[in-house]
């Protein structure tokens, strides 16, 4: 079946550093969803990617949707605290006539301040 | 506040017991969405709903089932369970599909 793979499963970052997760679908997407949970949360949509090569920036995180539309990434520019969470990518994948979002297992980050 | 309600937001139960999990998605919005969470297996897709009707379904047990009701609400229903059953619960709503997804604060279900 389709599948949506996330690397790192985890990353501890002292805070100021950059932070890079990165995610694989193993078929081309129409889009791509990223969705942050903070601890004891639930997962909130960040932002959508449709375009091949689309790169969207939210204040110190920047998305990129690949070329082939098969991969994407989130960059965090010097973490802070706030940013602590388990980070989500998600794809409409297709069965039959319908669509599921298929999220990845997620890249929880840590930052020590 | 995602817009989505869920109720209740913990339950404790006994294993062989069935229990029942409700979400109100957001006003407007069509489509429902359950999702099991547990820690080491991410956000798992159980099933979903599109103005009543079902549209997809994932990896969902035959001991669950689900509808959504003719005002949008949906319920899950968990029988006999099994302490596997113990996990995060949530609901998530979208105007259509495959929209952006809301998501309801959770139901956390113990099974002991």
């Amino acid at each position: 079946g389709q599948q949506v793979m996330q690397i790192p499963q985890y990353q501890h970052v002292q805070e100021g550093e950059d932070f890079t997760t990165y995610c694989n679908s193993s078929t081309t997407l129409s889009n791509i969803q990223w969705y942050k949970q903070r601890p004891g949360g639930h997962p909130v949509f960040l932002i959508q990617l449709v375009k091949s090569g689309e790169v969207k920036k939210q204040k110190r995180l920047t998305f990129q949707f690949g070329e082939a539309k098969k991969n994407s990434s989130l960059h965090i520019t010097a973490t802070q605290t706030t940013d602590v969470g388990t980070y989500f990518c998600a794809g409409p994948h297709r069965g039959g006539s319908n669509y599921k979002l298929t999220f990845g297992k997620g890249t929880l980050l840590t930052v020590n301040p | 506040d995602s817009g989505v309600t869920q109720t209740p937001k913990h339950l404790i139960t006994a294993t062989g017991q069935r229990v029942t999990l409700r979400c109100s998605p957001r006003s407007g919005d069509l489509s429902v969405y359950w999702y099991q969470q547990s820690l080491d297996q991410g956000l798992q897709f159980l099933i979903q709903y599109y103005n009543g009707e079902e549209r997809a379904k994932g990896n969902i047990l035959e001991r669950f089932s689900a509808q959504q009701f003719p005002d949008l609400h949906s319920e899950l229903n968990l029988s006999s369970l099994e302490l596997g059953d113990s996990a995060l619960y949530f609901c998530a709503s979208s105007v259509n599909v495959p929209d952006t997804q809301y998501f309801g604060p959770g139901t956390r279900l113990t099974v002991l």
